[in-house]
């Protein structure tokens, strides 16, 4: 199946500052790309869909300028975590659609960030 | 509000039975449904997915078993292995998948030898 690739794997930042989370589609381009967070042993709770060359879309309680959504290019989508606290230490995982898998629906997902801010 | 209801939270299965985690949904416009499996750290990825206009699907030891008038589908793990052992996520979505993702809250099979 097709390629999504996250990095870092795991960032540790202080309080306070800002930390960034690339997610590229390998071998596909993806014009939607979506970021979920994941707290432990809870679910994938949706935070935005990205759309490449628009404004992302924010889920409801979402705060857009603190994590802040770039889809620059067919191929990758950044998560930018600002001014980053204790309590925004999470999972943070992207996926995307490859267009050639559209029928089927399949979403394919990175291998996720793990933040923690101390 | 929790658009799909996934059960039960953990599950523990000796190796070679039957493991199986029940969801349910409320939206009516769902039409794609998929399970992922999750191991520790990292992200998911699609096991088997069905759409309501069939009963059944098998692929493997793993099959769907969809019931449209009860709003419910479940994942039965044939002859569970302890490779099996992870946290499986139901979910569904709209226009065929195309819309975005619903997630179930997760159950977290344990297959002992």
């Amino acid at each position: 199946g097709a390629v999504v690739s996250q990095h870092p794997s795991r960032v540790i930042c202080k309080s306070g500052t800002s930390v960034k989370i690339e997610c590229r589609s390998l071998d596909f381009q993806a014009t939607t790309m979506f970021w979920y967070r994941q707290f432990p042993k809870q679910s994938l709770m949706l935070m935005a869909t990205s759309n490449e060359g628009s404004k992302a879309t924010y889920e409801q309680g979402v705060e857009k300028d603190k994590f802040l959504i770039n889809h620059a290019s067919l191929t990758l989508s950044t998560l930018t975590v600002t001014s980053a606290h204790p309590e925004d230490s999470s999972f943070y995982i992207c996926s995307a659609r490859d267009p050639a898998a559209i029928i089927t629906g399949e979403l394919f997902f990175g291998e996720g960030s793990r933040l923690t801010v101390l | 509000q929790q658009q799909v209801k996934q059960s039960p939270q953990s599950l523990i299965v000796q190796k070679g039975g039957i493991s199986i985690i029940n969801c349910a949904y409320e939206n009516t416009a769902f039409d794609y449904f998929p399970w992922y499996q999750q191991f520790p750290g990292k992200g998911p990825a699609l096991l088997i997915a069905i759409r309501p206009d069939v009963s059944e699907k098998k692929e493997g030891r793993f099959t769907i078993s969809f019931n449209k008038s009860a709003k419910q589908f479940s994942l039965h793990i044939m002859d569970s292995q302890p490779g099996d052992s992870a946290t499986y996520f139901c979910a569904a979505s709209s226009y065929g998948g195309y819309q975005k993702v619903t997630f179930g809250t997760g159950t977290k099979l344990q297959v002992i030898p």
